[in-house]
């Protein structure tokens, strides 16, 4: 069993419309949990952490934590064609980090 | 906010040469940097997680005498390619974190062995 799983996609919404995306996660000792965004060609880059459970907006991001279930997600409301990436999910454990294979999205105009 | 950097962006070598690649935390101290490789259209894959004035801890599968990594100070950590070959030929990102914190990622290097 992987550490940190993802539904690889690819995920399509509507611009405009709400993509949410999930991740599952297997030790339960876990304390950290980040969203990161990769375009193609980039880097990672972070646009979410959530250290408790329930969630925490961010602008138009929501992260949601129940760590019962062991699991993250990521809502992006009001979805634009600049949110098309692939979104990593990442758990912290300890010293280690584990992420995910990613999400892809893609917004269609 | 955490800025990670690295050197150079991208690199082009001949077969058999050594590239070095240097990753720095631009306005932190990172207690812990990470090297990573990924390929097209892949996922991606940690290759050594190194902590300052230590030996780096490499990943199964990834050759610690192919992949030299140096952590010499709390801001620099270099990651050198031995012999490239044109397999080595990836984008090699780096990342930087305090402990209990976020990794900040850099921008990372696209290295083409021919």
């Amino acid at each position: 069993q992987k550490e940190v799983e993802q539904n690889s996609g690819p995920l399509s919404v509507p611009e405009g419309a709400i993509a949410s995306l999930n991740c599952t996660y297997s030790d339960r000792g876990s304390q950290s949990f980040f969203w990161y965004r990769q375009y193609s060609g980039k880097s990672p880059e972070l646009i979410m952490s959530i250290y408790s459970n329930g969630d925490k907006e961010d602008g138009r991001f929501t992260a949601q934590l129940n760590k019962a279930s062991q699991y993250v997600s990521l809502l992006i409301r009001d979805s634009q064609p600049s949110d098309s990436a692939t979104y990593l999910c990442a758990v912290n454990t300890g010293n280690q980090f584990y992420f995910g294979t990613g999400t892809s999205l893609t917004v269609i105009p | 906010g955490a800025v990670v950097s690295q050197h150079p962006s991208w690199v082009i070598c001949k077969s058999g040469t050594s590239v070095k690649i240097e990753c720095r935390s631009l306005d932190f101290q990172a207690t812990t940097m990470f090297w990573y490789r990924q390929f097209p259209k892949q996922s991606l894959m940690l290759m050594a997680t190194s902590n300052e004035g230590s030996k780096a801890t490499y990943e199964q599968g990834v050759e610690k005498d192919k992949f030299l990594i140096n952590h010499a100070s709390l801001t620099l950590s270099t990651l050198t390619v031995t012999s490239a070959h044109p397999e080595d030929s990836s984008f090699y990102i780096c990342s930087a974190r305090v402990v209990g914190s976020e990794q900040y990622f850099g921008p990372g290097t696209r290295l083409t062995v021919t």
